[in-house]
């Protein structure tokens, strides 16, 4: 069974900050999984990667295979990006369910 | 598209009872997923179905759980009878053919 450990657990930054959440995992994935986790508790899937990076916005997410390690960036980061994030793997082509992360709590401070 | 659906959005119930929870996946997704998320234990996998089919439950707690699928438009999560310690937000999501999950509002369970 997969492991996947995120660090850090909880992080606190100002306004404008780049922010770095890193994601290591155990054995070998066919996709890794990032996640935000609003307030509210509703959750939004971010990017979906298998190799390389991804770009959205203010977003970006990399992947290691290799390393088995995932970065997500968040550069000029605004109050609004406080959330949960949570990276998670799948091991069947995407096909199947996710072996998740305890999640990382970002607070941006204005 | 109204995203998946999921009722009741909240349920309190008493230790004994019986609970069922209910999702409507997004319309031509054939991946059916059920999540538990606790604080102790953050998010983990219950089920999932693909094309109405459950392909691996090993997520399920115990007898006491149950999910079924009897068509492509609607799911449900039953657990009976259900102990405190089932009290969690449960969440389903769905997916085209294995790619993105999109996940549905959560149902915030609470057993007394």
């Amino acid at each position: 069974k997969n492991e996947v450990e995120q660090s850090p657990q909880n992080l606190t930054a100002q306004e404008g900050e780049f922010i770095t959440i890193n994601c290591s995992y155990s054995v070998g994935i066919s996709a890794l999984h990032w996640l935000q986790q609003h307030p509210g508790g509703g959750i939004v899937s971010l990017f979906m990667l298998s190799s390389g990076k991804k770009k959205h916005g203010r977003l970006i997410a990399t992947i290691n295979i290799q390393e088995k390690h995932s970065s997500l960036h968040i550069t000029a980061s605004h109050p609004r990006d406080s959330a949960v994030y949570i990276c998670a793997a799948s091991s069947g082509g995407g096909a199947d369910g996710l072996t998740f992360g305890k999640g990382t709590h970002l607070i941006i401070q204005p | 598209d109204a995203g998946v659906i999921q009722s009741p959005r909240h349920e309190v119930t008493e230790m004994g009872q019986e609970v069922t929870l209910r999702c409507k996946p997004i319309s031509g997704h054939d991946y059916l997923f059920w999540y538990r998320q606790t604080m102790m234990r953050g998010l983990e996998l219950l089920i999932y179905f693909n094309n109405n089919v459950p392909i691996d439950d090993s997520g399920m707690p115990e007898d006491r759980f149950s999910a079924k699928m009897p068509n492509a438009s609607f799911s449900t999560l039953k657990i009976q009878p259900s102990e405190p310690r089932d009290s969690a937000v449960y969440f389903c999501a769905s997916s085209p053919s294995g790619t993105t999950q999109f996940f549905g509002p959560g149902t915030r369970l609470t057993v007394l």
